[in-house]
Formats: C-alpha cells, sequence, structure tokens
C-alpha cells in the first residue's frame, strides 16, 4: 500500500465551480501536511501547509481529519489558473516528504 | 532570484556514461533533499543533507548515485554508469532546521539514450 494516495481524477471543473478532493494516508505517526501545486513539467510549488483545525487561504481550504488519515483541498471560484496537479504531501519523520501521485485539476473557460 | 536553483536543467546522456547535477538552496537554508520524479507520480525522496552531514539515503539510491555537500552551502549528485531507467526529473529542495516547508528548484531533466 503506498503511503498516500489521492484519486489521480482529472476533475474537468467550468470556471467558477467549487471542486474539492481528498487524499489518504497510511502512516498515523504523520505529523505535518501539506498541499503542493505542479504544473506541467514544472517544479512542485507549496500551495498551503494543513493544520489540525483545518484552514483557508483566499479560495483554498485544507481540512485534516486524523482519526480517518485523510486530507482534503477545496477550491471556491476556480479560475483557468488553477489548472494544475495537486500533491498531498505528509511529513512523517522531520525532514522526508511522502508525496502522493497527485489530483489533475483542469479549470475550463 | 533567490530560490532554489539548479543546473543543468536538461541533461541527455548515453547509457553508461557518468552524470553530475549542481543544486544551490535558498541561502539560510541549512537541510538539503534530492527527489525524483518519474512521469505520473510524485516525487520520491533520495536523500538529506543537513548542514554538510548527509543524514538519510533512501534505498532507491543504488551504489550507482552519490551526493555531497562539501561545505554546507551547494549540493551534487553524480549518477555512474547511467542506465535508461534512470531518466526522470531530479529536484533538489530546501527548507530551514525549523521548517518543514520544503521549496523546489526547478529541477534537472535526464534522458538517457
Amino acid at each position: 500500500r503506498k503511503e498516500v494516495e489521492q484519486d489521480p481524477g482529472p476533475f474537468n471543473v467550468p470556471e467558477g465551480a467549487t471542486v474539492a478532493f481528498n487524499c489518504t494516508y497510511s502512516n498515523s505517526a504523520s505529523q505535518s501536511f501539506f498541499w503542493y501545486r505542479q504544473d506541467c513539467r514544472k517544479e512542485p510549488k507549496l500551495l498551503m501547509s494543513v493544520y489540525s483545525s483545518g484552514n483557508e487561504d483566499g479560495r483554498f481550504t485544507a481540512q485534516l481529519n486524523r482519526a480517518s488519515q485523510y486530507i482534503s483541498l477545496l477550491i471556491r471560484d476556480s479560475k483557468l489558473s488553477d489548472s494544475a496537479t495537486y500533491l498531498c504531501v505528509v511529513n512523517r519523520i522531520d525532514y522526508k516528504l511522502s508525496f502522493g501521485a497527485g489530483t489533475t485539476v483542469t479549470v475550463r473557460a | 532570484d533567490t530560490g532554489v536553483s539548479q543546473d543543468p536543467r536538461h541533461k541527455i546522456t548515453k547509457r553508461g556514461q557518468n552524470v553530475t547535477f549542481r543544486c544551490d538552496p535558498i541561502s539560510e537554508h541549512n537541510r538539503l533533499y534530492w527527489y525524483r520524479q518519474t512521469l505520473g507520480q510524485g516525487p520520491e525522496f533520495l536523500t538529506y543533507f543537513q548542514n554538510e552531514a548527509q543524514l538519510e539515503k533512501s534505498r532507491l539510491l543504488s551504489d550507482r548515485f552519490s551526493a555531497e555537500r562539501p561545505k554546507g552551502s551547494f549540493s551534487t549528485l553524480e549518477i555512474q554508469r547511467t542506465e535508461q531507467g534512470d531518466s526522470a526529473m531530479y529536484l533538489c529542495a530546501s527548507s530551514t532546521r525549523v521548517s518543514n516547508e520544503q521549496f523546489f528548484g526547478p529541477g534537472t531533466r535526464l534522458t538517457v539514450l
């Protein structure tokens, strides 16, 4: 079983729509959680850290459910520029990140 | 630009050749990481430095791979006797000791013919 599993999508949504997706992680000792965004053939870029209480950054909301070991990301009012692959990332030891394979989101005009 | 930089951005080599990649982290970051990413997958951890000390190597890092960070600043990743299976994007990231947020460089895309 992979340490971090994501629905690969693609999620194809119109501009202005809300899109949400989850990932699950296998190790209950995981300490830190992140969402990274990766554009085609580019490096991953940190989108947001995910805190136990849930957190919001503009149109993006992240939630963490430790009991069920899943993390979610919700994007409101989708923009064309939100089209990307979203990587769910878990930090089990204090330095090594474990990445999911990514969820592809395509926002259409 | 004060972000993580990597050189070269692209490398095409023939099977059996040696290649070396360089990473310059964000200047105040004392942790440096190497990852490998293949198409359709997320990055996979290869190795990690805190200052000049290499603290962990993944089992993905065979004996043909070696990484150094001699002065605790830039790092190099060398692959000896390259194989076609080594074709991938090699990503470098850095962070401070107090934060788990890692910032990635643009990567070196390796193609082994």
